[in-house]
């Protein structure tokens, strides 16, 4: 099973929003709503910012926002601010395992 | 609140074994599943397993089998991951998370540095 496939970068001026993509295939993102996002500043650990494709944990802050089309989800941040500039994963269940993207690094301009 | 505290550094030779643990509280230990998950230098996160702290039972991932194995002690609120057979693409920092059924990790231990050199 190959990694999921995100943009290497992402990058966008403070209070504008930016879209990361995790492409998977039918056997991961494309049949199972069970994608995750994680924010990992370096460090640090991975924070959960979305889980079930769109769901928000508490205290995550609502300017982040999920989807999915077909084999491919989305994580969207608006009102970018400073302190987004980080690596973000996402992670699809795969049937018994779970596959994670190749990760992107968002900046804030 | 929930805390999952991992042990220290480790540094082995290659074909060593490491044992990693990671000890949880704040929670009912056996009401969640723990994933072990690693992030090796330059790259990006990988899924290793996972255990049921309940059962006892584990998953692993394809690429580790044979070489990885959870385990858990209820007594304690503690997960242990031992990875044997060790090579220099093994260095890493290893993580604990605690999970859902529906395979989403809420919280995360700090980490834990293992390198492998000789």
């Amino acid at each position: 099973q190959s990694a999921l496939t995100q943009p290497a970068s992402v990058s966008g001026s403070p209070g504008q929003s930016i879209t990361i993509s995790c492409t998977g295939a039918s056997s991961d993102v494309g049949t199972y709503n069970l994608v995750s996002w994680y924010q990992h500043h370096p460090g640090k650990a991975p924070k959960l910012m979305l889980y079930e494709v769109s769901k928000r944990p508490s205290g995550v802050s609502n300017r982040f926002s999920g989807s999915k089309s077909g084999n491919t989800a989305s994580l969207t941040i608006s009102g970018l601010q400073a302190e987004d500039e980080a690596d973000y994963y996402c992670c699809s269940y795969a049937g018994n395992s779970c596959l994670f993207g190749t990760g992107t690094k968002v900046t804030v301009l | 609140q929930v805390q999952l505290l991992q042990s220290g550094a480790e540094v082995k030779k290659p074909g060593a074994s490491v044992k990693v643990s990671c000890k949880a509280s704040g929670y009912s230990f056996t009401t969640y599943y723990m994933y072990w998950v690693r992030q090796a230098p330059g790259q990006g996160l990988e899924w290793m397993g996972i255990i049921n702290p309940s059962s006892g039972s584990t998953i692993y991932a394809q690429k580790f089998q044979g070489r990885v194995t959870m385990t858990r002690d209820t007594s304690t609120s503690a997960v242990y991951m031992e990875l044997s057979s060790l090579r220099s693409e093994d260095t890493a920092v290893y993580y604990c998370a605690r999970g859902s059924r529906t395979w989403y990790f809420d919280y995360w231990g700090q980490g834990t540095v293992v390198t492998v050199s000789s």
